[in-house]
């Protein structure tokens, strides 16, 4: 069966700081992937997406970047954390084009 | 541009009480919607997957429906109960089936 795991489920990190948030989906090969992101009374926002190895579309211009350095491990990053930044993180990850997407648990990330 | 609407923001019932939830949509290109559930401070649960060829689908007390013409979805719970408390988001897929437009949600309540 397909898993996805993702981690830390919170963390708090001072401005000016860097982040590494990990996610990995066990039980398919070469899923599609995605970062999200989920302001607190807001909807989702599609940060990054990626279709295969290195390959990364980024959705919105921002002070993130994502990387994908295995079929199955999806990791966001940040050289300096802001506090525009804190958020609920949301990884995915669908099998294919046009199939179900499936949610990770989430990070809640507290910039202070 | 995309944009999904949910409407009503909010909604609270007394336990038993069927009730639909609606979800409206701007293009009218040819891709599937998803339903889904999340409970305060968690990820996103998958509850219904409508393929664009299909008009509804079922998964125990949920009917979902999906009418492109009008643009609009709805998602049906027969007799509901308290564990049905969360918020439910419909999602688009755009971007060639790669991508997730999410609506802003309902924030349901099923009272005792």
């Amino acid at each position: 069966s397909q898993t996805i795991h993702q981690w830390p489920a919170t963390l708090v990190q001072p401005v000016g700081s860097p982040l590494s948030l990990e996610c990995t989906v066990e039980g398919t090969s070469n899923p599609n992937l995605y970062w999200y992101r989920q302001a607190a009374g807001r909807g989702l926002q599609l940060l990054f997406y990626s279709v295969g190895i290195g390959q990364i579309s980024s959705e919105v211009p921002q002070n993130l970047s994502a990387s994908r350095p295995q079929d199955r491990q999806f990791i966001l990053s940040s050289k300096k954390l802001l506090l525009s930044d804190s958020g609920f993180y949301l990884c995915a990850y669908q099998t294919g084009r046009d199939t179900e997407a499936f949610f990770g648990q989430g990070t809640r990330l507290t910039v202070v | 541009k995309q944009e999904v609407t949910q409407i009503p923001a909010a909604l609270s019932v007394p336990e038993g009480e069927n009730l639909v939830l609606n979800c409206s949509f701007t293009d009218s290109a040819i891709y599937n919607l998803q339903w889904f559930r999340q409970d305060p401070g968690k990820g996103l649960t998958s509850l219904l997957l409508i393929q664009s060829s299909q008009r509804e689908q079922t998964s125990g007390r949920l009917n979902a429906s999906l009418d492109k013409s009008s643009g609009r979805s709805t998602l049906y719970i027969a007799a509901s109960q308290p564990g049905d408390s969360a918020t439910y988001l419909c999602a688009r897929l755009t971007g060639g089936g790669n991508k997730l437009t999410f609506g802003t949600g309902t924030q349901l309540k099923v009272e005792l």
